[in-house]
């Protein structure tokens, strides 16, 4: 069935360094949303991506949507502690149910 | 303020004694879900409704009962909860104008624990 990986499971950075989160689908998407989730909070929309090869930005987040619409990224530039959660994509499956990447934990090291 | 309310934050009970988890929301969305979120498994949908006695099954909808009698309400019923049904739960919203998935709208979750 349709499914949609995302990596990598946690990611651990100094404060000041890069993220990145990957999603894969296994099949073409007509969208891709992002989400952010802090510690102890609910789902929060980020950004959705519409046309192949989509880039946008948000401050410091870039998102991207492949040429085949079957990929996307998230990169964080320089994260702040701000930044700490848990960034899911996901995707259509029908007009009603969305898909959803596992998740990728961001953790600021002390 | 635009918003999906979701009651009680925190619930423990026992197994077999039902339960009901409330839902409410203000933005006169049409589609409204329930969601289940455990460590390592992102989010599984339980149900949805795409609008008033519209509701479908989710990924994961045993042991759960739904319905959508108002557009504002979709509370989420646990006949005989189990403790595999300890989780944590999201309720969410959005409407369904334009032809494509508009952003979802997330409460701000139940923690479930049944022992």
């Amino acid at each position: 069935g349709q499914q949609v990986m995302q990596i990598p499971q946690y990611q651990h950075v100094q404060e000041g360094e890069d993220f990145t989160t990957y999603c894969n689908s296994s099949t073409t998407l007509s969208n891709i949303q992002w989400y952010k989730q802090r510690p102890g909070g609910h789902p929060v929309f980020l950004i959705q991506l519409v046309k192949s090869g989509e880039v946008k930005k948000q401050k410091r987040l870039t998102f991207q949507f492949g040429e085949a619409k079957k990929n996307s990224s998230l990169h964080i530039t320089a994260t702040q502690t701000t930044d700490v959660g848990t960034y899911f994509c996901a995707g259509p499956r029908s007009n009603y149910q969305l898909i959803w990447g596992a998740g990728t934990k961001l953790i600021i090291k002390p | 303020e635009a918003q999906v309310t979701q009651n009680p934050r925190y619930l423990i009970t026992v197994t077999g004694k039902k339960l009901t988890v409330t839902c409410s929301q203000n933005m006169n969305h049409e589609y409204m879900s329930w969601y289940r979120q455990d460590p390592g498994l992102g989010l599984r949908q339980i149900y949805y409704s795409m609008n008033v006695e519209v509701t479908d099954k989710g990924d994961v909808p045993e042991g759960y009962k739904v319905s959508r009698k108002e557009k504002r309400n979709f509370p989420l019923i646990l006949e005989s909860p189990s403790p595999n049904q300890t989780s944590l739960y999201f309720c969410a919203s959005r409407g369904i104008q334009g032809s494509y998935n508009s952003p979802l709208h997330f409460g701000n979750g139940t923690r479930l624990t049944v022992t």
